[in-house]
């Protein structure tokens, strides 16, 4: 089964400029996560979608971080301006919450963003 | 305060040792526990759910506390390969939300 998969792997930017990162889930998982981990620090949500549906937005920094997952498959996240705080690894999951209760979130390698 | 709270770390112990890592959650409503492991640079990858009755998988051993709002896990007969940082892992409100501790980083030495 192939995993969750995660582009680019790397990216540097300076600051005020855009940046956007691509999630591809495990076929058939309804759910898909954004993280942001910081060095030092466990990963942290910024958004949850429920197939095509937000169901968790509250750590978005909405004034500058968008996310959407048309057709409740592939997602985006966008950074627009990015900041020097910004400097993270950008973690997908998916999960497939399913009727048993499966809480497991499988995670993709992540996207490690430079901001200078 | 912080939601999950960990040891500080790093561990630092020779193969063969016994270590125990703890954790804290401030949200007596949480739900569900886990730990999950990260590798350097990698990522975090789930190692296993923590039960009320306590579980155990080969060398590893989870407890959990819910009156003290507590959590440890336990590895025996340390491995070069468990060199990892632990993430404790607690599921608050709906939706499977994840909240995840700082880590603890293990380092086991020859």
């Amino acid at each position: 089964e192939a995993g969750v998969a995660q582009s680019p792997r790397y990216k540097i930017i300076e600051k005020r400029q855009s940046v956007a990162f691509w999630c591809n889930p495990i076929s058939g998982h309804a759910t898909l996560y954004w993280y942001q981990q910081i060095l030092g620090q466990g990963p942290k949500l910024l958004i949850q979608f429920q197939n095509n549906g937000v169901v968790d937005d509250s750590q978005l920094p909405k004034d500058r971080f968008s996310a959407e997952r048309l057709k409740g498959v592939d997602s985006t996240l966008k950074i627009q301006p990015a900041k020097l705080e910004d400097s993270a690894v950008y973690l997908c999951a998916s999960s497939p919450l399913d009727r048993t209760g499966d809480y497991e979130q499988y995670f993709g390698p992540g996207t490690r963003l430079t901001v200078t | 305060r912080k939601e999950v709270e960990q040891d500080p770390g790093p561990f630092n112990v020779p193969e063969g040792a016994t270590v125990a890592f703890n954790c804290t959650y401030s949200n007596s409503a949480s739900q569900s526990f886990f730990w999950y492991r990260q590798d350097c640079r990698k990522e975090p990858k789930l190692l296993m759910s923590v039960y009320s009755s306590g579980n155990e998988d080969g060398r590893f051993t989870a407890q959990l506390n819910r009156a003290s709002q507590y959590i440890s896990l336990l590895i025996r007969d340390s491995k070069l390969s468990d060199s990892a940082t632990y993430l404790c892992v607690v599921i608050s409100g709906g939706y499977n939300k994840l909240i995840f501790g700082a880590g603890t980083r293990l380092a086991v030495h020859p």
